[in-house]
């Protein structure tokens, strides 16, 4: 089965920074990734699917990237309200397997 | 207004069984794959099943295979999880969780969640 790694699995950083999480696959998954947010205590949404697409009402500063092994969510200016954390899944095929998670924190 | 509704979480000793169901609305529920997720306390996301909107294909992850069914009745718009021979790392919240489209899709809409607890 394809294993899915995140990096970092937690990062702190001030509010207005640029965020970078990876996400990287075992082996190539074309662009059949997705990124999810848990907010804590929350049910995880749906950030971005197809590696790129911004899924309806996720705010421009998300964005994704990749395809392949190796994908990017990046958060332009980090918020207060993005506090979470942040899981990739692939979806070429089953298992549909999530990666570890990064948990994002204001410095 | 699409919604997930789970019910029939709750304790059980380890070997026992439980059926978990989730209640949808709001959408066409026939035309969707849906998923099962669950969540350890203070884990990460695992994928556990999947089934297509007409019920003919069932994708299971391989540490509930053989022992985890995934149904539907789409004349009630209902989803089941007949989970048997439980363990104790099977402790869980259990999501249901609507696909964008098919059973490889990304998962759009997701429930609040039933905890399921096994242990003696």
């Amino acid at each position: 089965d394809i294993q899915m790694t995140q990096s970092p699995s937690s990062l702190s950083a001030s509010v207005g920074d640029r965020v970078t999480i990876t996400c990287r696959a075992s082996q190539g998954i074309r662009n059949y990734l997705a990124w999810y947010q848990q907010k804590p205590g929350k049910v995880p949404k749906l950030l971005i699917y197809a590696a790129s697409t911004l899924q309806s009402g996720v705010p421009s500063r998300f964005s994704g990237s990749g395809s392949g092994t190796d994908f990017t969510l990046t958060i332009s200016s980090l918020q207060p309200e993005d506090v979470a954390t942040y899981y990739c899944q692939k979806y070429n095929s089953a298992p549909l397997t999530f990666g570890g998670g990064t948990k994002v924190e204001i410095k | 207004e699409v919604q997930l509704l789970e019910s029939g979480g709750g304790l059980v000793q380890p070997g026992g069984s439980l059926r978990l169901s989730c209640a949808a609305s709001g959408f066409t529920f026939s035309a969707y794959a849906i998923t099962w997720v669950r969540q350890a306390p203070g884990k990460g996301l695992e994928w556990v099943s999947a089934i297509s909107g007409s019920g003919d294909s069932t994708d299971y992850a391989a540490s509930v295979k053989g022992r985890f069914t995934i149904s539907r009745d789409n004349s009630k718009n209902t989803l089941y999880l007949q989970m048997n021979t439980l363990r104790a790392e099977d402790t869980a919240v259990y999501y249901c969780a609507k696909t964008r489209s098919g059973m490889v899709a990304a998962i759009n809409y997701w429930g609040q969640g039933t905890l399921v607890t096994v242990s003696s």
